[in-house]
């Protein structure tokens, strides 16, 4: 089974809303990673946390991390059509592997 | 852009065949992975490399091997495919790994196998 699980599996929202996307893990980590995914195109990253930290920011997006609790998330604020993608969380369960998760499917309605 | 480019993009084949797919770099980045992309599944680890001649299994290993000669090509071959094999694989390459690596992808290579 994966390491990472991504919740919803598919999130449809109206423009100008905010998203959130979670994603629980099994194994403890060293950093956890954020991508988005075009249809048809390969995985682009989007930001990383590390297991030490708690809340990260980039741009329009805020991860958080709970190390407690195996889980991470992502908040995309003031969505755009141009966000409809889908978003894979990854974690480093060994210093070389990644490993990802099954992916949220973000839809942006105008 | 991170300079990766698979080949081939696109095959077809018949159950039974050997498939190789290429993975090239020109960033030098030490670590080079090889996923899988299904419905329901994400992304799911094949095989990676942290150097030349170092590979390890990754979640989905059984009926692919992978060989790493130079820094720069990645092989990942099918010895007999399988319908189960029908996917969209993707290599990905990182400077630092698991160690806080950004991975960078290539574009796919949809695989059919008939």
């Amino acid at each position: 089974s994966q390491q990472g699980e991504e919740d919803p599996q598919a999130l449809s929202i109206q423009e100008g809303e905010n998203a959130t996307m979670n994603c629980s893990y099994k194994t403890s980590i060293n950093n956890l990673q954020w991508y988005r995914q075009n249809s048809g195109r390969g995985l682009v990253h989007l930001i990383l946390i590390r297991s030490n930290e708690r809340e990260k920011h980039s741009g329009r997006l805020r991860v958080t991390l709970d190390t407690s609790k195996k889980s991470s998330s992502l908040l995309i604020t003031a969505s755009r059509a141009a966000d409809t993608a889908s978003y894979f969380c990854a974690t480093d369960s060994s210093a070389s592997k990644i490993i990802f998760g099954s992916g949220t499917r973000l839809s942006i309605r105008p | 852009d991170a300079g990766i480019t698979q080949s081939p993009r696109h095959k077809v084949t018949e159950t039974g065949t050997p498939v190789t797919l290429r993975c090239h770099q020109t960033e030098n980045h030490r670590y080079m992975y090889w996923y899988r992309q299904d419905p329901g599944h994400g992304l799911r680890l094949i095989h990676y490399s942290y150097g030349v001649k170092d590979t390890d299994k990754g979640e989905v290993s059984d009926g692919y091997s992978v060989s790493r000669s130079k820094t720069e090509d990645f092989l990942l071959t099918l010895e007999s495919a399988t319908s189960s094999q029908t996917s969209v694989y993707f290599c990905a390459i990182s400077e630092n790994g698991g160690a806080g690596g950004e991975l960078f992808f290539g574009e796919g290579s949809r695989l059919t196998v008939l």
